[in-house]
C-alpha cells in the first residue's frame, strides 16, 4: 500500500462548484498534514496545514481524521484560478523531517 | 517563504556528461533537499541536509551526489547523466519547527 493515495482525477467543475478531494494514508506515526497546491510545470507550494480540530482558510476547509486515516480539502465556490493539481503532504515521525507527497489531484474548473 | 532559487532552470545535455544543478535560498533555512518529479510518480527524494555537515541519503540517491557549500546553498550533480534521469528537479528549504517546505521554480533536466 503506497504511504499517501490519492485519487488523480481530473475533478472537471463548473465555476462555483463546491469540490472536495480525500487522500488516505498508511502510516499510524504520521505526524502533521499539509495541502500543497502545484500549476502546471510550477514549484509546490504550500497551500495549508491540516489541524486535528479542522482549519479554514477562506474558501478552503482541511480536516483530518486520525482514526481513519484520511485528510481531506474542501473548495467551495470554485473559480478559474483554482485550477491546478492537489498534494496531500504527510510528515512522519521519526523520519528526520522529510514529508511524503501523494501523486496529486488534478482539478480543473471550467467556465 | 524561503526565497528558493534554482539554476539553470532548463538544461538539455547528452548521455555521459556531468552536470551540476544548483540552489540558493536566502531566508536561512537549516535543511535543505532535492526532489525530482516525473509525471505519474510524484515527487521522490533524492538528498538532503539539515545543515552543512549533515547530508543524507534520500529514496533515490543513486546516480546523484549533492554538496551543501554552506547554509544557504545545495548543489546536485548527476555524475554521469543517463536518459532516465529526464526529469524536473525541485530543491526546497524547510523549518524544523514548522515541518513545512518551500520550494525552488525548478529546473526541467533533458538527457539525450
Amino acid at each position: 500500500r503506497k504511504e499517501v493515495e490519492q485519487d488523480p482525477g481530473p475533478f472537471n467543475v463548473p465555476e462555483g462548484a463546491t469540490v472536495a478531494f480525500n487522500c488516505t494514508y498508511s502510516n499510524s506515526a504520521s505526524q502533521s498534514f499539509f495541502w500543497y497546491r502545484q500549476d502546471c510545470r510550477k514549484e509546490p507550494k504550500l497551500l495549508m496545514s491540516v489541524y486535528s480540530s479542522g482549519n479554514e482558510d477562506g474558501r478552503f476547509t482541511a480536516q483530518l481524521n486520525r482514526a481513519s486515516q484520511y485528510i481531506s480539502l474542501l473548495i467551495r465556490d470554485s473559480k478559474l484560478s483554482d485550477s491546478a493539481t492537489y498534494l496531500c503532504v504527510v510528515h512522519v515521525r521519526g523520519s528526520q523531517g522529510n514529508l511524503i507527497f501523494g501523486k496529486g489531484t488534478k482539478l480543473s474548473v471550467k467556465p | 517563504d524561503a526565497d528558493v532559487t534554482q539554476t539553470p532552470r532548463n538544461r538539455i545535455t547528452k548521455t555521459g556528461k556531468r552536470i551540476m544543478l544548483e540552489c540558493s535560498q536566502t531566508k536561512g533555512h537549516d535543511r535543505m533537499y532535492w526532489y525530482r518529479q516525473d509525471p505519474g510518480l510524484g515527487l521522490r527524494l533524492i538528498y538532503y541536509s539539515f545543515d552543512v555537515k549533515d547530508i543524507n541519503k534520500g529514496e533515490i540517491s543513486d546516480g546523484y551526489s549533492v554538496s551543501r557549500q554552506a547554509q544557504a546553498k545545495f548543489s546536485l550533480s548527476l555524475e554521469s547523466a543517463i536518459p532516465n534521469q529526464t526529469a524536473l528537479y525541485f530543491c526546497a528549504a524547510g523549518l524544523p519547527s514548522t515541518d513545512t517546505q518551500y520550494f525552488g521554480p525548478g529546473t526541467r533536466l533533458t538527457v539525450l
